[in-house]
C-alpha cells in the first residue's frame, strides 16, 4: 500500500526566506506526486506534479520540487516566500488506478 | 480551465434536515469524488463515480447518498446528518483514465450540523 509522510506539522519562516517542506512517500513502483496548496477555508490548489522525466518539477507560485528516488522523498522548495503563502501544504502519491493517498499536511506560517 | 465548482459554499443544518450539495465541471473529466475533510486533516476519500457509475464507497453512511447525473454533475445528498458530520466536503475531478491523472478540486461547503 502506498503511503505518504509529511514529518513537519509547522513550520514558520520569515517573509523573504527561502522554504523546504518535505515529504517521503511509500510505493513499490514508480509513483506519482502531487503538492497541494489549501488556504484556510478553501479547497485544494495543484501546485505541481510529477509523473516522469525531470526530476525537478517546476510549479505555481514560483514552487518547485525534487524527486529522489533513492531518498524516497519530493521536497517542495521555494527561494523567497511571501506572506500569501502562508497555507496548509499537502503531499499526495497516486499511481495507476489507485486512490490518491494524502499526508497529514505541513501548516506554513509566515513572519514578517 | 481547471475550475470546480461547488455549492452553497456554507450549509447550516439540523439533524432532522435534507439537503444537498452540488458540484460542477465542465473539463471533460470522467471521474469524480467527493472528500471530507475536517479541522487541520488531510482530505478523506468518500465517494469515487468513474463514467457516472459508482466505483468506490468507503464505507460511508447511508445518511450521505451521492448522485451522478451526467458527467459533469455530481450531487451529495444529506439527511438525518450528525453533529460530527460539520466539516468541509470538496469534490474533484479527474480524466478517469486511471493512469496519470491530476485531481482538480473545488472550494468545498462548509457544512455545520446543530
Amino acid at each position: 500500500a502506498q503511503s505518504v509522510t509529511q514529518p513537519d506539522i509547522h513550520i514558520t519562516v520569515s517573509e523573504g526566506a527561502s522554504l523546504e517542506l518535505r515529504c517521503n512517500y511509500s510505493y513499490g513502483a514508480t509513483p506519482y506526486l502531487f503538492w497541494y496548496v489549501q488556504s484556510p477555508g478553501q479547497g485544494l490548489q495543484l501546485l505541481l506534479k510529477y509523473f516522469s522525466g525531470d526530476t525537478l518539477v517546476q510549479g505555481i507560485k514560483g514552487f518547485e520540487a525534487e524527486f529522489k528516488r533513492s531518498q524516497s522523498s519530493f521536497n517542495l522548495r521555494k527561494p523567497s516566500v511571501h506572506w500569501s503563502d502562508a497555507a496548509e501544504y499537502f503531499c499526495a502519491v497516486g499511481s495507476a488506478n489507485e486512490k490518491l493517498t494524502f499526508g497529514t499536511g505541513t501548516r506554513l506560517t509566515i513572519i514578517p | 480551465d481547471t475550475e470546480v465548482t461547488q455549492t452553497p459554499k456554507h450549509l447550516v443544518m439540523g439533524m432532522t434536515n435534507k439537503k444537498s450539495l452540488k458540484c460542477e465541471q465542465h473539463m471533460g473529466h470522467r471521474a469524480m469524488y467527493w472528500y471530507k475533510q475536517k479541522a487541520k486533516k488531510p482530505p478523506e476519500l468518500m465517494f469515487v463515480y468513474s463514467y457516472e457509475k459508482l466505483s468506490i464507497n468507503e464505507s460511508v453512511p447511508s445518511r450521505f447518498s451521492p448522485e451522478c447525473p451526467n458527467s459533469s454533475l455530481l450531487n451529495l445528498h444529506l439527511h438525518a446528518l450528525q453533529p460530527e458530520d460539520s466539516a468541509l466536503y470538496l469534490c474533484a475531478s479527474d480524466a478517469g483514465t486511471g493512469d496519470t491523472d491530476t485531481q482538480y478540486f473545488g472550494p468545498g461547503t462548509r457544512l455545520t450540523v446543530l
